[in-house]
């Protein structure tokens, strides 16, 4: 099974509206984190949010949000007042604590956001 | 400050060669991982360096093979190339491994293209 799954291939935003995008996951690791990475054509992965399994509020860095819901096992990424820039892949990652996993991180698909002017 | 930096930033081989591909962490960090990304999809964990032992590996074949230096940069070597390894291949440092809320810096990638 996947652990992590992004169901939305692409997504389209106009400019300074809100986005939300999907990532659920899948484990029985009560102890674990997740993560969104941004990947603009240059190739390299920008670290945008962290979220911790025991954190009870949800996480947000600026203009990025996560909507965690645990029982539902979904940790979706919500980008206000979308700016051109944002146009890039993004990516969620989890980091799972037990069975020698904590060195690895596992992505989903990831999405392809697309903002217009 | 100093971020990772790979190179080259593209490669062409051919089938059945080995490459060789370069990685400098970023300054203060001990740890490097490598990743495999194909395309279209997310990047998969090949191995992780730390203090110049490996310490963690992915479900890659024993032809893909790692060095991590004393000043913590390192390599990736494949040997045997297949068309299957093209890929952009990532690394990325972190100073506290095998913490839960430890983020990974990465680097811009190497683009491997195998003919």
């Amino acid at each position: 099974a996947q652990k992590i799954t992004q169901t939305q291939p692409g997504m389209f935003v106009q400019e300074k509206e809100a986005v939300t995008l999907d990532c659920t996951y899948d484990t029985s690791d009560p102890s674990y984190g997740l993560f969104w990475y941004k990947q603009p054509s240059s190739g390299e992965m920008i670290f945008l949010i962290y979220q911790g399994s025991y954190d009870q509020q949800n996480a947000t860095e600026g203009r990025y949000s996560l909507n965690f819901q645990k029982a539902r096992k979904s940790a979706n990424l919500v980008i206000s007042a979308s700016q051109l820039g944002d146009s890039a892949m993004y990516f969620c990652a989890m980091r799972e604590a037990q069975g020698g996993s904590n060195y690895k991180l596992t992505f989903g698909k990831g999405t392809l956001l697309t903002v217009n002017p | 400050e100093t971020g990772v930096t790979q190179s080259p930033t593209h490669l062409i081989k051919t089938r059945g060669q080995q490459v060789t591909l370069r990685c400098s962490s970023q300054s203060g960090h001990n740890t490097v991982s490598w990743y495999q990304q194909a395309l279209g999809q997310g990047p998969q964990f090949i191995f992780q360096y730390y203090r110049e032992e490996e310490n963690g590996r992915g479900n890659f074949p024993p032809r893909f093979s790692g060095l991590q230096f004393p000043n913590y940069s390192s390599e990736l070597n494949v040997n045997a190339l297949e068309l299957d390894d093209s890929a952009l291949y990532l690394c990325a440092s972190s100073a506290r491994p095998g913490q839960i809320n430890e983020k990974l810096f990465f680097g811009s990638g190497t683009q491997l293209s195998v003919l």
